[in-house]
């Protein structure tokens, strides 16, 4: 069965540093990944998903996040964090063929620091 | 605009009381989910429905009840049944019965026992 593992549930960084949210997944076939952000209170909005058509995945608000097989991970990055970017982060997995439901990781909270 | 709607945003439950969660979508979703979301724990999986009237229960199904009678609706109610209700809760569709493509949240209805 597929698995996600968030590592860090917390992640606090500077405003203008780099933002790294791990994410490695297990999955015996070729997954499809997504990372969701979830802001105070609201639901939780796509910022990017991986379907096997490239490896480097560019999202919304200036996030990507690259697909690496051989360590079965699907890391989040931006290059500069802003003040906005504090929410909790969640990556999920499906795995192809026809699977019913996203798993999803038990999430990891962004802080931004002035 | 299409979307999800979730109400009321907040519900609050006496002791031994059924309440009903609203969720519908004008997407034209074929899936609609239930997830429940506490701190720390992630998004768990109540109920799901591929079609309409039918529906599986997720991990966490007991003290909740669902229906699908129309494509565009899935309300939840959460029983007398369920020792600790309270807790956000988040509906989710998908295009198709697939999970391949993600999902789309609505904004949540947040339950609390008084």
């Amino acid at each position: 069965a597929q698995s996600v593992t968030q590592l860090g549930s917390h992640v606090s960084v500077s405003e203008g540093a780099l933002v790294l949210l791990r994410c490695n997944y297990s999955s015996s076939v070729p997954p499809y990944l997504f990372w969701y952000v979830q802001y105070p209170n609201q639901g939780l909005q796509l910022l990017l998903k991986y379907t096997s058509a490239a490896t480097l995945v560019k999202g919304i608000n200036g996030f990507e996040a690259e697909f690496k097989k051989s360590e079965t991970s699907f890391h989040l990055t931006k290059p500069s964090a802003h003040m906005s970017d504090a929410a909790e982060y969640f990556c999920a997995v499906s795995v192809g063929g026809g699977s019913e439901k996203l798993v999803f990781g038990k999430g990891t909270k962004l802080t931004v620091n002035p | 605009d299409g979307g999800i709607t979730q109400s009321p945003k907040y519900l609050f439950r006496k002791e031994g009381q059924n309440v009903t969660l609203s969720c519908e979508q004008n997407l034209n979703h074929d899936a609609m989910y239930w997830y429940r979301q506490d701190p720390g724990q992630g998004l768990r999986l109540i109920y799901y429905s591929q079609i309409v009237n039918d529906f599986q229960k997720g991990d966490i199904a007991e003290g909740y009840s669902v229906s699908r009678e129309k494509k565009e609706s899935f309300p939840l109610t959460v029983t007398s049944a369920q020792k600790n209700p309270t807790a956000f809760y988040l509906c989710a569709s998908s295009i198709t019965p697939s999970a391949n493509y993600g999902y789309t949240f609505g904004s949540g209805t947040r339950l609390t026992v008084v």
